[in-house]
């Protein structure tokens, strides 16, 4: 399969116990990216990446969360002491340039669905 | 602040029914709308729109945007039960993160 696979697709803790996510993204893609996404609500960005360089962070993201991609190829999210609200799916996506007209999509993965007891 | 608004955010029909979907836009320096369909898991990509007025065509499915008045829709013909899904639209902008910037969705559901 060669597509965005991630790691675990459920995960169950409890609330201020860490959690880590993996991403493997489409192996040519340069581009990284982790979502976030809650019932009844579309996506929302986290942070992405160029190769290894962590290039932006959205506001959502708090020094709870941080996210490597040490060699450019997988990347992983953690989720430090985590709360209730943490509760959600979390998205990776990988694509080429997205401001290539003919090739601008994401390829979404399955989701890490999270959930904090 | 870019904004991306869907209407309506849930819709039932009847299968052989046409549905369409609209989502609003207000971001700086618009590059590009993309339509996703999200059934359980992952969002898979249905179209991307860069210039007013194309419209783009995959069988039953067909979407339009319209840079002038910000927005796009996306016409879904003939409706199937395999139709239901989230459509989620989302919008890159040079005045935003480098990636895409979700609507919440519209749920359809396509009855028997």
């Amino acid at each position: 399969d060669t597509g965005v696979s991630q790691d675990p697709r459920h995960k169950i803790t409890k609330r201020g116990q860490n959690v880590t996510f993996r991403c493997d993204p489409i192996s040519e893609h340069n581009r990284l990216y982790w979502y976030r996404q809650t019932l009844g609500q579309g996506p929302e960005f986290l942070t992405y990446f160029q190769n290894e360089a962590q290039l932006e962070k959205s506001r959502l993201l708090s020094d709870r969360f941080s996210a490597e991609r040490p060699k450019g190829s997988f990347s992983t999210l953690e989720i430090q002491r985590t709360e209730q609200g943490d509760s959600a799916m979390y998205l990776c996506a990988s694509s080429f340039d997205l401001f290539r007209p003919d090739t601008g999509e994401l390829f979404f993965g399955e989701g890490s669905r999270l959930t904090v007891l | 602040e870019d904004k991306v608004v869907q209407s309506p955010l849930s819709l039932v029909v009847h299968e052989g029914d046409t549905v369409t979907l609209n989502c609003s836009y207000e971001v700086t320096n618009f590059r590009s709308l993309l339509w996703y369909k999200q059934e359980k898991k992952a969002p898979t990509f249905l179209f991307m729109l860069t210039s007013s007025g194309i419209e783009k065509k995959s069988g039953r499915l067909s979407s339009i945007l319209d840079k002038k008045e910000l927005f796009s829709i996306l016409n879904i013909t003939a409706t199937q039960t395999g139709d239901s899904a989230v459509y989620l639209c989302a919008v890159i902008a040079d005045s935003g993160y480098s990636t895409l910037t979700f609507g919440k969705g519209t749920m359809l559901l396509v009855s028997p």
